[in-house]
């Protein structure tokens, strides 16, 4: 089945930096565009990133552009979330989700990884 | 503040039929029939219950049910049971410039 492992979260400063990995498994990685995803404690989950399957297109919320950058390396299986100038407003559990599409475009998150935790604190 | 709208909270007893509404505009619920709904246990990771808009994945009970009219979205639990109490999302695909996807702020769903 498919699975999806989240890993890098952790408690960082104001104006750091810190790398999420999301390693694939139980399908074609290749064939799939990715998502990251995130959810603030007691709030619903806000789209993050998504990148296409060759990881030649991403797209990004307002709230990130500028500052996160996502890649893909399908050698490894592995989508990355590059977060940098972290704020505490960054605080939440960031998910990766598989696409439903190969394009960065449409679709739906099925499924989601078990997230990782990201605190962002003086 | 949320971009989709849904109610903080809604209950009902076992057996009985909830539906929960998701108020986006006509520039992406009303746009696209791409909206899709997550139900969240505590703890737990979220999980797809329904995609454009009335399709249901594999697995998933046929108790739960989704619509749309106009910029609103439904989703409708029947035959309410325990381990049906949890958080569900809403999420609409929108696409200006560049695509986005646009969540609600969740609802509670409570089994009295």
């Amino acid at each position: 089945q498919v699975q999806l492992v989240e890993s890098g979260g952790g408690v960082v400063q104001p104006g750091t930096s810190l790398r999420l990995s999301c390693a694939g498994s139980g399908f074609t990685f290749r064939s799939y565009a990715m998502h990251w995803l995130r959810q603030a404690p007691g709030k619903g989950p806000e789209w993050v990133a998504v990148i296409s399957f060759d990881g030649n297109n991403d797209y990004y919320a307002d709230s990130v552009k500028g500052r996160f950058t996502v890649s893909k390396d399908n050698s490894k299986n592995t989508v990355f979330l590059h977060m940098s100038s972290l704020r505490p407003d960054d605080t939440a559990t960031y998910y990766c989700a598989k696409a439903t599409t190969t394009v960065a475009r449409r679709g739906w998150f099925d499924p989601w990884g078990q997230g990782t935790l990201v605190t962002v604190s003086p | 503040q949320s971009a989709l709208t849904q109610p903080a909270s809604v209950s009902g007893s076992p057996g009985q039929s909830i539906t929960i509404s998701c108020t986006g505009t006509s520039s992406d619920v009303g746009n696209y029939n791409l909206v899709s709904w997550y139900q969240h246990h505590p703890g737990k990771v979220p999980k797809l219950i329904i995609h454009e808009v009335t399709k249901r994945p594999s697995g998933i009970s046929n108790r739960f049910s989704g619509s749309k009219s106009g910029n609103t979205a439904s989703l409708t639990i029947s035959g309410l049971r325990a381990e049906d109490e949890a958080d569900y999302y809403c999420c609409s695909y929108v696409h200006f410039t560049t695509p986005k996807w646009v969540f609600g702020g969740g609802t509670k769903v409570t089994v009295l």
